[in-house]
C-alpha cells in the first residue's frame, strides 16, 4: 500500500519570504512523486515530479521540491512567495511501475502581502 | 491541445433524478480517471479506465454510481439516483501511460453537482 501525509493544512508566510510546503510518503519500491496546485475553481495542475536522478527538482513558477529518502519526504519550496502563489497544493505518489498515484489531503498556501 | 473538457461545469438537480457527466480526455492519453472531492473526503478516486476499459472501481461509492468509456475520446459518469450526499465537484484526469509509467495527469476544470 502506499499513502501521502501533508501535515499541514494550512501554512501562512509573508510576501517575499521563503515558503515551505510538507510531504511525507510511504511506498514500497522506488517512488515516483508529484506535486500538484489547484487555484479556486480549477482543476489540479501539475508542477513537478521526481523520478529518478538529482534529489532536487525544479518546477513550475519557481518552485523545487527536495526528495529524501531517508526521510521519506519530498518537501515543496520556493525562495520567494508571491500572493499569487496562494493555493491548494497536493503531494501524490505512486510506486515504480503503477500509474495511479496516491494523493495527499491537500494544503492551503496562504502568501499575505 | 484543448486540453481535459468536462461537461456541464455546474449541475444543480434534485434528489432522486439521474445525473451524467461528461469528460473528453486530452488526445493520445490512454488513461483516464474519474475523481471526487470534497470538503470532508478531500479528493478520492472513483475509477480509472486503460485503453476505453475500466481497470479499477473499487473507489466508486455505491451502484449508483456507473462510468462508461465507449471510445477514446469520451467518457462519462452517471448517478441514478441522485442523493444530496454527491454533492461535491467531479474531476476528470487523463494521462500517457504507453511507454512510461511516470507521466503526470492532466485534469479537467470539474463539474460542481450539487443535489437539493
Amino acid at each position: 500500500a502506499q499513502s501521502v501525509a501533508q501535515p499541514e493544512d494550512q501554512v501562512k508566510v509573508a510576501e517575499g519570504n521563503p515558503l515551505t510546503v510538507k510531504c511525507t510518503y510511504s511506498v514500497s519500491g522506488n517512488p515516483y512523486l508529484f506535486w500538484y496546485v489547484q487555484y479556486p475553481n480549477r482543476g489540479l495542475q501539475f508542477l513537478l515530479k521526481y523520478i529518478t536522478g538529482d534529489n532536487l527538482v525544479k518546477g513550475s513558477y519557481g518552485f523545487e521540491a527536495e526528495f529524501n529518502k531517508s526521510q521519506t519526504s519530498f518537501h515543496l519550496k520556493k525562495p520567494s512567495a508571491l500572493v499569487s502563489d496562494s493555493a491548494l497544493y497536493f503531494c501524490a505518489v505512486s510506486r515504480g511501475g503503477s500509474y495511479i498515484p496516491t494523493f495527499g489531503r491537500g494544503t492551503s498556501l496562504i502568501v499575505h502581502p | 491541445d484543448a486540453g481535459v473538457i468536462q461537461s456541464p461545469r455546474h449541475e444543480v438537480t434534485e434528489m432522486g433524478q439521474e445525473v451524467t457527466l461528461r469528460c473528453k480526455p486530452i488526445s493520445g492519453h490512454d488513461y483516464l480517471f474519474w475523481y471526487r472531492q470534497t470538503m470532508m473526503r478531500g479528493l478520492e478516486l472513483l475509477i480509472y479506465f486503460n485503453n476505453n476499459v475500466p481497470i479499477d472501481d473499487s473507489g466508486m461509492p455505491e451502484d449508483r454510481f456507473s462510468a462508461k468509456m465507449p471510445n477514446a475520446s469520451f467518457s462519462t459518469l452517471k448517478i441514478q439516483p441522485s442523493e444530496p450526499r454527491d454533492s461535491a465537484v467531479y474531476f476528470c484526469a487523463s494521462s500517457r501511460g504507453q511507454g512510461s509509467m511516470s507521466n503526470e495527469q492532466f485534469f479537467g476544470p470539474g463539474t460542481r453537482l450539487t443535489v437539493l
